[in-house]
């Protein structure tokens, strides 16, 4: 089945500085997959998906970019505000029609 | 209602009971899954429907986890016998297409 990896567990930058997440997955056959930002006490909310025939996807300060070839996707944040601050959980659908299977997830602290 | 809703919002039970978690999904969702997070994790696929079939129980942890949705709409998760072991936060999400999750707010199970 679908295993997905995500880099690094916790990241901290300074307020205006960009941040990185990376993820890894395993099914060659996956075709969609999307980031999750959950704040404390809240349900994992939707900010941004791509599907396996884009590279690039982005929406405003936010972008999401997909390697097929070394099956990684990266989530990119620009210009981060302390409102970033959360956790972020990337996902990969199992094989074409599946179920998600997530990331252990990335902890953001954005410094003012 | 607007989002997506579970209940009860918090559960304790004593360890050999029974318990039942109820999720109401966004009307006209065909699609409802069922997560269980631990706390500083990814949520863990358990089982997902799309209208009334049961398409994919995989995730179940063992015979003492069952879900139904009977009429497309509502689903209940049933964990029988429950153990300590089975403590932690049960979400559940509902999808129009398969696609673009949308999580409720979960229901934290105590078994003590």
């Amino acid at each position: 089945g679908e295993n997905v990896e995500q880099h690094p567990s916790t990241l901290s930058v300074q307020e205006g500085d960009s941040a990185v997440i990376k993820c890894t997955y395993s099914d060659s056959a996956s075709n969609y997959f999307p980031w999750y930002k959950q704040e404390l006490g809240k349900g994992p909310q939707l900010i941004i998906d791509i599907r396996s025939n884009v590279g690039e996807k982005k929406d405003q300060r936010i972008a999401v970019t997909l390697n097929k070839t070394a099956k990684h996707f990266s989530l990119h944040i620009t210009e981060t505000q302390p409102e970033d601050s959360a956790v972020y959980f990337c996902a990969a659908r199992q094989g074409s029609q599946g179920n998600l299977i997530f990331g252990k997830g990335t902890k953001l602290s954005v410094k003012p | 209602g607007a989002g997506v809703s579970q209940s009860p919002r918090y559960k304790v039970t004593k360890r050999g009971q029974d318990v039942a978690l109820r999720c109401d999904p966004i009307s006209g969702h065909v699609s409802l899954y069922w997560y269980r997070q631990a706390l500083g994790q990814g949520p863990e696929f358990l089982t997902y429907f799309n209208y009334e079939a049961q398409q994919d129980k995989s995730g179940l942890p063992n015979d003492r986890f069952s879900a139904e949705r009977p009429e497309g709409s509502i689903s209940t998760l049933t964990i029988q016998r429950t153990e300590q072991r089975d403590s932690a936060m049960y979400r559940c999400a509902s999808s129009l297409s398969g696609e673009k999750l949308f999580f409720g707010s979960g229901t934290q199970l105590s078994v003590l």
